[in-house]
């Protein structure tokens, strides 16, 4: 297994704006996927993209996945205070024994 | 509800108690993850079973912890001789196959006073 590295650490933004968080990782993968965490809650999966897709959508979320780069990076469209929370990565290999970096805790500004 | 539930949400507990926290996982997942999570840390992998099989347990895991999953369904967490650094969120997730989203419950917030 192996962890994904969020940057940034802290991320604040008003309301309606755009925001991008991004994730490194070190080995190949199958897949990445990414969470979100809401305060004293547990995580909830948002979106998986796998290793041979470049760019998912799901609603105002967009993956996007660099492979060559070991980079991916989640983009919130249109933020809204409810979108508040931690987002944390995961790349997976063959093992899922899907391990987390730290996360990026976006406060959203009503 | 037939999401990932725990028990109890909260504990508090004098250090050198032994503490057991309970996970019931979606009834068609076979795979049970506990992750442990330090405030302003992401979750911390422990222990995964497959089925009633534990089949990998992190290096950080001290002899104090112990997990079951009799039968392959409820796991259960047990923390003997509580320790004030053992003080975090205890997090039960479960996916129904290698590549599957993980899903998680609320967790069990532990205190050692």
């Amino acid at each position: 297994s192996q962890q994904g590295e969020e940057d940034p650490q802290a991320l604040s933004i008003q309301e309606g704006e755009n925001a991008t968080m991004n994730c490194s990782y070190k080995t190949s993968i199958n897949n990445l996927q990414w969470y979100r965490q809401n305060s004293g809650r547990g995580l909830v999966h948002l979106i998986l993209i796998r290793s041979n897709e470049r760019e998912k959508h799901s609603g105002r979320l967009r993956v996007t996945l660099d492979t060559s780069k070991k980079s991916s990076s989640l983009l919130i469209t249109a933020s809204r205070a409810a979108d508040t929370a931690s987002y944390f990565c995961a790349p997976t290999n063959a093992g899922n024994m899907l391990t987390f970096g730290g996360g990026t805790r976006l406060m959203v500004k009503p | 509800d037939t999401g990932v539930s725990q028990d109890p949400r909260h504990k508090i507990t004098k250090r050198g108690q032994n503490v057991t926290f309970r996970c019931d996982p979606i009834s068609e997942h076979n795979r049970l993850y506990w992750y442990r999570q330090t405030l302003g840390q992401g979750p911390e992998f422990l222990t995964y079973f497959q089925n009633e099989a534990q089949l990998e347990k992190s290096r950080l895991l001290s002899d104090r912890f112990s997990a079951e999953r009799p039968k392959g369904s409820f796991s259960t967490l047990e923390i003997q001789r509580t320790e004030q650094g053992d003080s975090a969120m205890y997090l039960c997730a479960s996916s129904s196959n290698r590549d599957s989203p993980l899903h998680f419950g609320n967790g069990t917030r532990l205190t050692v006073t």
